[in-house]
């Protein structure tokens, strides 16, 4: 498996206003995702952050919205700009490890816009 | 793109009883499945995965199948307990892209 962490664990913020989540791992992994999971739902993935390249988005998701920075094998941000109460989530990132799409957790940050 | 449609959305079954969970893909190019299990306020944990080239995969009580032809793969969970009741994701990829995920299921077990 693998030691996955985030910062912070979950935040309350003002609208318009932008928070960056942090997310750590153990040891360094190729493929890094971050996925939205809305309050009882499943989990949407946001993007996919490779390091040396630029994020790639899914459909719905703008970089201009939820940027994202892969510095290195064991670190990624994701901040999520401008927001507003529909922003209000689980935002959790994941690493692929352990063979071809295994992917692990982190514990996700809870998010609330006022 | 992919697509991973599960039911059913809840399960109650009594202690001791089987619960079986099913999902289907649409892309025929995915060749991973995992099923994560979510405890309420917890990250989701992966509880077993199959790959494509392999039509059955057991650990304990917990087994998954994969009918590639249908497109179609499930969750089986035998003599079921209480602390089995969680939300259950099935889920898609490609090995090494995203995974897709179903809606998932809530599991009740009732003692």
């Amino acid at each position: 498996s693998a030691v996955i962490s985030q910062k912070p664990s979950r935040d309350i913020c003002q609208r318009g206003t932008s928070l960056t989540i942090q997310c750590q791992v153990d040891s360094q992994v190729t493929m890094m995702f971050w996925y939205r999971q809305q309050p009882g739902q499943s989990l949407t993935l946001i993007a996919t952050a490779n390091q040396g390249s630029e994020a790639t988005y899914e459909s719905g998701f703008v970089i201009d919205k939820f940027p994202i920075s892969r510095p290195n094998l064991t670190f990624s941000t994701l901040t999520v700009s401008n927001m507003s109460p529909e922003d209000s989530s689980i935002y959790l990132c994941s690493v692929d490890r352990d063979g071809p799409g295994t992917q692990y957790f982190g514990p996700g940050t809870r998010l609330l816009v006022l | 793109g992919e697509n991973v449609e599960q039911h059913p959305s809840t399960l109650s079954v009594q202690e001791g009883d089987s619960a079986v969970i099913k999902c289907t893909y649409s892309d025929s190019a995915s060749n991973y499945f995992p099923w994560y299990k979510q405890e309420l306020g917890k990250r989701p944990q992966l509880i077993i995965d199959i790959r494509s080239n392999v039509g059955e995969k057991k650990d304990q009580r917990i087994a998954v199948t994969l009918n590639k032809t249908a497109k179609h793969f499930s969750l089986h969970i035998t003599e079921t307990q209480p602390e089995d009741s969680a939300v259950y994701f099935c889920a898609a990829s490609q090995a090494g892209t995203a995974l897709i995920f179903g809606k998932g299921t809530t599991l009740s077990v009732s003692s």
